[in-house]
């Protein structure tokens, strides 16, 4: 079946602009994760959602970034006046449910702020 | 919280073994295990839950130890697909949290 898909998989931008990043979880799962991960660094934990419950976003870095999920399905995360910091790969995963369950990773976005 | 992995860094010899540790101060649910290959997504490995259990996947296996909130994987007999970045993922209930990564580098 089909897994995890993100899009763009490149995303070159200024400065100061906004982007968007899209997330396309495996059907049926219920949980979504976001995660940075700057070149040769680990997975930093942005945000994830649950089923209807409200998200978690302890691990967003600044009120610049938000995200959303319609519908239980696609996810938005939404970084505002980017920043040359925000460079990075935005990898997004999905799982059945939370913290029990293997997370399926897509390609990621590789962010490049100019 | 972050769980703690050592080593940072091992390189080894096709056919040598490693263990790759991760520890918690932090009373643990669950941990899982993926590996990162330069330039790919992480690709999980396998899960263990608290009980103390140990699970095997080829020649790759690791064990919970819930009293020590500490799991361990080992590699056995390495070979050179094995090489890239292993980090451990910590379960606590509701938050789940990656380690910081261990670099294997498997040279012929």
């Amino acid at each position: 079946g089909a897994g995890v898909s993100q899009s763009p998989s490149n995303k070159v931008t200024e400065k100061g602009k906004d982007v968007e990043l899209r997330c396309d979880p495996i059907s049926g799962h219920t949980a979504l994760y976001w995660y940075r991960q700057s070149l040769g660094q680990g997975l930093e934990f942005l945000i994830y959602f649950q089923g209807n419950s409200a998200p978690d976003k302890s691990g967003l870095p600044s009120d610049r970034f938000s995200a959303e999920r319609t519908g239980g399905s696609v996810s938005t995360l939404t970084i505002q006046r980017t920043q040359q910091e925000d460079s990075a790969v935005y990898l997004c995963a999905s799982s059945p449910t939370l913290n029990n369950q293997p997370q399926h990773f897509g390609d990621g976005t590789r962010l490049s702020i100019l | 919280q972050q769980p703690v992995q050592s080593p940072q860094a091992v390189i080894l010899r096709e056919g040598e073994d490693a263990v790759i540790n991760c520890s918690s101060s932090k009373a643990l649910y669950s941990v899982h295990w993926y590996r990162q290959k330069h330039g790919e997504a992480p690709v999980f490995l396998m899960i263990l839950l608290k009980g103390g259990e140990q699970k095997g996947h080829e020649k790759i296996s690791a064990s919970f130890n819930e009293k020590k909130q500490q799991s361990s994987l080992y590699l056995t007999a390495s070979q050179l697909s094995y090489s890239g970045t292993y980090f451990c993922g910590a379960g606590y209930g509701q938050n789940f949290v990656f380690g910081p990564g261990t670099r294997l580098s498997v040279l012929p």
